[in-house]
């Protein structure tokens, strides 16, 4: 079962545009990621949230955590052809003690057009 | 410079024929874990290790083993290795605490014939 859907699989847009990605489950996490992936390498943290409502901005990507814990979303403003890879988001989930899970997200490739 | 390596990069083998895959960091973290991504269905995770000497299976463990004796290495192990365990393996390390923030290595590419 995956806990995790991202919303679009595929994006491509034109350099200057703006783009959501989005990230939703029913499941509540005590905290959430986002991770950028290029190709041939590891993916690299971009951001945790934690606090329902929660709103931080890292130069021109702005990441939200839902109110309820239960999805995030990704905005990114005037996209650049740096930009473009796999934006995976990955929710950390409490299963009692020091116990915890992180799960991930299917993706979302994007690919900006110089 | 704070990182986890794997090694190899790449492998090409045969199916039945035992092989491992390194990793390492140099962070001082407890957790560990590895990961496999496959088109379509994302980063699954495979075992990770809370800390030496504990570790724990996770979603797709069958058909693999790892073993945790020292803090900084995380081998995992392809006994007999099969063509549907040709992937692209991550290995991951993190602190322990709410937040449980992954730090990749570069990946192993495997294929299996």
């Amino acid at each position: 079962t995956q806990l995790l859907e991202q919303s679009p699989q595929f994006l491509s847009i034109q350099e200057g545009e703006n783009l959501t990605v989005y990230c939703n489950s029913s499941s509540v996490f005590s905290s959430l990621q986002w991770y950028r992936q290029e190709p041939g390498e590891g993916p690299v943290l971009l951001v945790t949230v934690v606090t329902g409502g929660e709103v931080k901005k890292l130069k021109r990507l702005t990441f939200q955590f839902g109110d309820a814990r239960k999805d995030s979303s990704l905005h990114i403003t005037a996209a650049q052809p740096g930009d473009t890879g796999l934006y995976l988001c990955a929710g950390a989930r409490n299963y009692g003690g020091a116990t915890n899970k992180l799960i991930f997200g299917t993706g979302t490739l994007l690919a900006v057009q110089p | 410079e704070a990182q986890v390596t794997q090694n190899p990069r790449y492998l090409i083998t045969v199916t039945g024929k035992k092989l491992t895959v390194t990793c390492s960091q140099n962070m001082n973290h407890e957790y560990m874990s590895w990961y496999r991504q496959d088109p379509g269905l994302g980063l699954r995770q495979i075992y990770y290790s809370m800390n030496v000497e504990v570790t724990d299976k996770g979603d797709v463990p069958e058909g693999y083993k790892v073993s945790r004796k020292e803090k900084r290495n995380f081998p995992l192990i392809l006994e007999s290795p099969s063509p549907n365990q040709t992937s692209l393996y991550f290995c991951a390390s993190s602190l322990a605490g709410r937040s449980w923030e992954q730090y990749f290595g570069p990946g192993t590419r495997l294929t299996v014939t």
